[in-house]
């Protein structure tokens, strides 16, 4: 079955680490490329950092430094390292898989549930 | 960055109802995504390329809008509509999400 589930979400004491993992089933990570995003309570969604596929990594201001994207072709896994966690990161994190469509690579046709990171003391 | 700004935030329909979901950017854009997001579910592209259904996707479900304007249309809503509802624009770097509409079925 084509699907993306993510583990590893917690509670986490500020400026603690946690690392989401985004196990991909049903096809490889190799060849695509992948987000994760963010939903915060009572917020929008938030896109959080991409890894494309030929491994050129972006992060969104408010994570840049602190998180990094990473994936293993071997264990077909996208990861979400977050250090020095903050109050504001408390959200949902997804991961979902970027589809390229007539030129545009930014649609993203498959998503995972989501795990719950929580930042509190 | 482009700011996506949906309207309503929120709206409440009965079953057969027509709903229209609007989505504006903060300058002219090409086109939008939208995605419907049920609760404790994984969000799901509805529509891309401002008008195109994905696979799968009901023929309820459409989307049009140029330039600024985006709509996405519900032309008779059914119970499992009852979900957050999301436009993205990709015309731009980084990519961006309206802050979403959460449409509940009375």
């Amino acid at each position: 079955e084509v699907q993306l589930v993510e583990s590893g979400g917690g509670l986490v004491q500020p400026g603690g680490s946690l690392r989401l993992s985004c196990a991909v089933s049903g096809f490889t990570v190799s060849g695509n490329f992948f987000i994760w995003a963010r939903q915060a309570p009572g917020e929008g969604l938030e896109w959080v950092s991409i890894i494309y596929a030929g491994g050129t990594t972006i992060y969104a201001n408010p994570v840049k430094g602190r998180f990094t994207i990473s994936r293993d072709f071997s264990k077909n896994i996208v990861y979400l390292q977050m250090n020095s966690l903050r109050f504001e990161d408390t959200a949902f994190y997804f991961c979902a898989r970027a589809s390229c469509r007539n030129g545009n690579c930014y649609i993203f046709d498959l998503w995972g549930r989501g795990t719950l990171v929580s930042v509190s003391s | 960055d482009i700011q996506m700004t949906q309207s309503p935030s929120s709206l409440s329909a009965s079953v057969g109802d027509r709903v229209t979901i609007t989505c504006r950017a903060s300058r002219n854009i090409r086109n939008v995504n939208w995605y419907q997001h049920r609760p404790g579910e994984a969000p799901k592209l509805l529509i891309f390329f401002t008008s195109t259904l994905e696979a799968g996707v009901p023929s309820r479900f459409s989307g049009s809008g140029s330039g600024t304007d985006f709509t996405l249309t519900i032309s008779s809503v059914q119970p499992e509509d009852c979900a957050s509802y999301y436009c993205q624009q990709t015309f731009s770097d980084p990519i961006t999400f309206g802050q979403g509409t959460r449409l509940q079925i009375k």
